[in-house]
């Protein structure tokens, strides 16, 4: 059981560009997360999706979109990627009625 | 809107001395409670988790926290560190969304442990 992957493990990106970060997790669970990572400001909730086919936004979402079509895959896209983007994004899953978030390795990107 | 704070961005501390974590919250109800721990280059690792019930809680790796309500706080402790405890170490308070659990973070703790 790999649990939650992530993919790429890094990437350099070029500002105005259109980037997908994939997030898939093999444990059905109902809920995913996508945070961003940034050094002195802890994790920050970007979207979330309860279940799939829904959505919401979480407490930084301006820049990002997301779809949930199926349980296992939640992928951040970023529509034209700016500067203030680079950070570590990591995606989490929990079960629904479980409160506990589990965690993906994270990707770490730069957009110069 | 819920918040935590995480007053030391690093501590550092001796092989086999005691170590605490301080967390504070706040939160209109009562919370549910977190700590998770990031080595360098890695993703977070749940510590321990607070529901209900029993306000100390124990954890993996030795660590545990203890809930006051009175002081809102979720201090991490251990009472003997091991090198490999090195590492950061997040807060975080969630609240349950329609079957989802969102979370928010402190800025975490860096801990560094000297030989």
């Amino acid at each position: 059981i790999a649990g939650i992957t992530q993919a790429p493990t890094s990437q350099i990106l070029a500002a105005g560009r259109r980037m997908t970060l994939r997030c898939t997790q093999d444990m059905r669970h109902n809920a995913m997360y996508w945070y961003r990572q940034d050094l002195g400001l802890g994790l920050r909730l970007i979207h979330y999706s309860n279940t799939a086919g829904t959505t919401g936004k979480g407490e930084v979402p301006d820049g990002y979109s997301v779809s949930r079509a199926n349980t296992d895959d939640f992928p951040l896209t970023l529509a034209s990627a700016v500067p203030s983007q680079t950070s570590v994004y990591f995606c989490a899953s929990s079960p629904t009625g479980e409160e506990t978030q589990y965690f993906g390795p994270g990707t770490r990107l730069l957009v110069l | 809107a819920q918040s935590v704070t995480q007053p030391d961005i690093h501590i550092t501390v001796s092989e086999g001395a005691s170590l605490e974590l301080r967390c504070n919250y706040s939160y209109g109800a009562t919370p549910y409670l977190f700590w998770y721990v990031q080595s360098p280059g890695q993703g977070l690792q749940l510590l321990l988790k607070y529901f209900s019930g029993d306000t100390l809680v124990q954890g993996i790796k030795g660590f545990e926290a203890e809930f006051k309500r009175s002081q809102s706080s979720f201090n991490l402790r251990k009472p003997s560190v091991h090198w490999s405890d090195a590492a950061e170490y997040f807060c975080a308070v969630g609240i349950l969304t329609g079957g989802g659990n969102k979370l928010t973070f402190g800025t975490g703790t860096q801990l560094k442990v000297e030989l």
